[in-house]
């Protein structure tokens, strides 16, 4: 079965202090890794799509990596508009048609000014 | 473009009621999903549409019904409501009608239901 898990459920930072969040995952062939951001009472906002084992994406303050097991996000130098939860999605290689993602359940980041 | 929209944002129902949620794209995706989201667990996939006339039972599909409308539309109806079906529910679409390469999925707004 296709598991996502994500860590730590919650991070709070200063403003400035940089870190990591882990995204960890059991897949049967991966097609894809994604990373989203959600605000509160929002839909989930697309960040990054990974593909293989030692991609990197970058965005403004956050960069994404792949490993074959997990992925990082990295956040350099935050700010407070950055605190959102951070979502993590894999897409698992199936015969069946339609491109499903199974989620975890999510990194909420709080920076602090 | 609008993207994904959703109707309504909020909705009350008591337990047995029955309502139908509306989703739509104008991006002119082929793939739409359904999933829900609850406190402390990630997504999941309630229903899916590869494609126009196409459905397909997601990870939770008990309680729910879908109907792919046409292209632009995908709603999701509740038949007799139950309190476990409290939840925020989002749509989403994608580009791909087949699942053979990565695709992106693009979210709605989210519906937050209550069943009392």
């Amino acid at each position: 079965e296709d598991q996502v898990t994500q860590s730590p459920e919650a991070l709070r930072l200063q403003e400035g202090e940089s870190s990591s969040l882990n995204c960890s995952y059991t897949v049967s062939g991966l097609r894809g890794l994604f990373w989203y951001r959600q605000d509160p009472g929002k839909g989930p906002e697309f960040l990054f799509t990974l593909y293989s084992a030692g991609e990197e994406k970058e965005k403004e303050r956050l960069k994404a990596t792949l490993t074959k097991k997990e992925s990082f996000l990295h956040i350099t130098a935050p700010k407070p508009e950055d605190s959102a939860t951070y979502l993590c999605a894999v897409q698992a290689r199936t015969k069946e048609y339609g491109n499903k993602l199974v989620f975890g359940a999510g990194t909420i980041l709080r920076v602090k000014s | 473009n609008a993207g994904v929209t959703q109707t309504p944002k909020f909705q009350v129902l008591k337990t047995g009621q029955s309502m139908t949620l509306q989703c739509a794209q104008d991006m002119n995706h082929n793939s739409m999903y359904w999933y829900r989201q609850d406190p402390g667990m990630g997504l999941r996939l309630i229903y899916y549409s590869a494609s126009e006339g196409t459905t397909d039972k997601g990870e939770v599909p008990n309680g729910y019904n879908v109907s792919r409308l046409n292209k632009r539309e995908f709603s999701l109806r509740l038949e007799s409501a139950a309190p476990s079906q409290t939840s925020v529910y989002f749509c989403a679409s994608s580009e791909a009608k087949y699942a053979r390469y990565t695709d992106t999925q693009y979210f709605g707004p989210g519906t937050r239901l209550t069943v009392l």
